[in-house]
C-alpha cells in the first residue's frame, strides 16, 4: 500500500563509485521530484519530471542524472560519488498542490 | 538563496502547551504549505493555505498567511508528545512546479 517507495533505504559506498536510487509511486501522479536533504535538514529540489519529461533541473552537478522510464518511476543515478554527496535523498510525487514523499534514501560516501 | 526562513530553529515545550512557528519567504506565491517530518521519515503534508486566504484551520492546526509581510505562522494547540517532529513550510509560485522549502523548525514536546 506504500504510496511512494524508494530503494535502497540506506546506501554506503566509497568515493568514486557510481550508484542508483530508485523511486516508484502508485498514486497515478504525473509529476515526480528528487530532493536532497543535507545534515542541517535543508531540503533542496534537484529535479522534476512531468509525465516522463524533465521540467526542473536545478544547479546540480552533471554527475547526477535522473531517468523516468514511465510516469510511475523516477530513478537517480550518481556517477563518481563525492563525500559532499552524503545526504538523504527524497523522492516525491504531486498531483495538484500536495506533495507525497517517499521514506528517503540515506547515502553515505566514505 | 531562495530558501525560506523559519523561526525558531528549535522549540521545546511541555505537553498541553501551544507551539507557534513562523515562516518567511521571498517571492510572490500561489500557495503555502506546511509539512511535518518525523525523525528518519519522509515529509507529510499537513495543511495548505492559498495566497488569497488569511487563515485556515485543520484540527489542532491553525495557519495564518500575511502576503504583505511574506510570512506565515503555524500554531499547534494542546501539543502532544507525538507532535515532536520537524516542521517545514513550502511555497509554490503560479505557473511553476517548483516547491521551495523553509529551513525547518524542530519541535520537541515533553511529556
Amino acid at each position: 500500500d506504500t504510496a511512494v517507495s524508494q530503494t535502497p533505504k540506506y546506501l554506503v559506498t566509497q568515493m568514486g563509485n557510481d550508484k542508483s536510487i530508485k523511486c516508484e509511486q502508485n498514486l497515478g501522479h504525473d509529476t515526480m521530484y528528487w530532493y536532497k536533504q543535507d545534515s542541517k535538514k535543508f531540503l533542496k529540489i534537484m529535479f522534476s519530471y512531468n509525465n516522463k519529461e524533465l521540467i526542473i533541473n536545478e544547479t546540480v552537478p552533471n554527475r547526477f542524472s535522473p531517468k523516468s522510464p514511465d510516469k510511475a518511476h523516477l530513478n537517480l543515478h550518481i556517477n563518481s560519488l563525492e563525500l559532499g554527496d552524503s545526504a538523504v535523498y527524497f523522492c516525491a510525487s504531486t498531483i495538484g498542490d500536495e506533495q507525497y514523499f517517499g521514506p528517503g534514501t540515506r547515502l553515505t560516501v566514505t | 538563496s531562495q530558501q525560506g526562513e523559519e523561526d525558531p530553529q528549535a522549540l521545546s515545550i511541555q505537553e498541553g502547551e501551544n507551539a507557534t512557528m513562523n515562516c518567511s519567504y521571498k517571492t510572490s506565491i500561489n500557495n503555502l504549505q506546511w509539512y511535518r517530518q518525523n525523525s528518519g521519515r519522509g515529509l507529510v503534508h499537513l495543511i495548505l493555505i492559498r495566497s488569497n486566504e488569511r487563515e485556515k484551520h485543520s484540527g489542532r492546526l491553525r495557519v495564518t498567511l500575511d502576503t504583505s509581510k511574506k510570512s506565515s505562522s503555524l500554531l499547534i494547540t494542546a501539543s502532544r508528545a507525538a507532535d515532536t517532529a520537524s516542521y517545514f513550510c513550502a511555497t509554490t509560485t503560479s505557473g511553476t512546479y517548483k516547491y521551495i522549502f523553509g529551513t525547518g523548525t524542530r519541535l520537541k514536546v515533553l511529556a
